[in-house]
């Protein structure tokens, strides 16, 4: 099984540009969410999703947007990009929700807004 | 806010030493916690999890000890090996339980 698969794996964007990060999971995981990594930091929560069709706000959720219209499928989307977007995006997923089971990770999309 | 963190932003051992990385949780409600290896370049993987009904709980060369009176928890690695060199976060449910909630991370370094 691929488990979390992200795409692109690195990406320069320029400050106004808009993009999609794709996520996929092949394990049939109903919740599903995105983390923004800064350098020396945590993972911060940007949406969750619990379901196709359900998505929710995190920590920091201004300047993106996700849908889920499938159960495999979380795509996040940067609107007008700004260099505070600059980051390292990771999509997981899990098998239950609530935060008490733990997380398959994708890779990481590394992402520089310049 | 709810926060995770870790008392050592690094940490260095010599191979064959036991490594010990802690943490401080600050959400009394959670009961869930988690430990994971993030290698250079690549996503954080899952170690060891443990509910706050437990009070300690065994991996393979990992232990996770749990203190729920003074809101710690640590991640014990017997005879560290170079291949351990990584940045380890500590993660919690919070009092929403809606997602995991990600410490700031402690870099262990392994010199053989």
């Amino acid at each position: 099984n691929a488990g979390v698969t992200q795409t692109p794996k690195f990406h320069i964007l320029k400050i106004g540009q808009s993009m999609t990060l794709q996520c996929t999971q092949d394990m049939n995981h109903n919740y599903m969410y995105w983390y923004r990594q800064d350098p020396g930091m945590g993972l911060k929560l940007i949406y969750y999703s619990v379901g196709a069709g359900i998505t929710d706000k995190g920590e920091v959720p201004n300047g993106y947007n996700v849908s889920r219209s499938t159960t495999e499928d979380f795509p996040l989307r940067l609107e007008l990009a700004a260099p505070s977007q600059t980051s390292v995006y990771f999509c997981a997923s899990s098998y239950g929700g609530g935060g008490t089971y733990g997380y398959t990770f994708g890779s990481g999309t590394r992402l520089t807004v310049v | 806010g709810e926060s995770v963190g870790l008392h050592l932003p690094t940490l260095s051992v010599q191979e064959g030493d036991n490594s010990i990385i802690n943490c401080a949780y600050s959400n009394s409600a959670s009961d869930y916690f988690i430990w994971y290896k993030q290698e250079s370049g690549k996503g954080p993987q899952f170690i060891i999890d443990i509910r706050s009904n437990m009070d300690k709980r065994q991996g393979q060369r990992v232990t996770v000890l749990l203190n729920k009176t003074v809101k710690h928890l640590s991640l014990q690695i017997a005879a560290t090996q170079p291949g351990d060199s990584a940045v380890y976060f500590c993660a919690e449910n919070g009092q929403a339980g809606t997602a995991l909630i990600f410490g700031k991370g402690t870099t262990l370094s392994v010199s053989s």
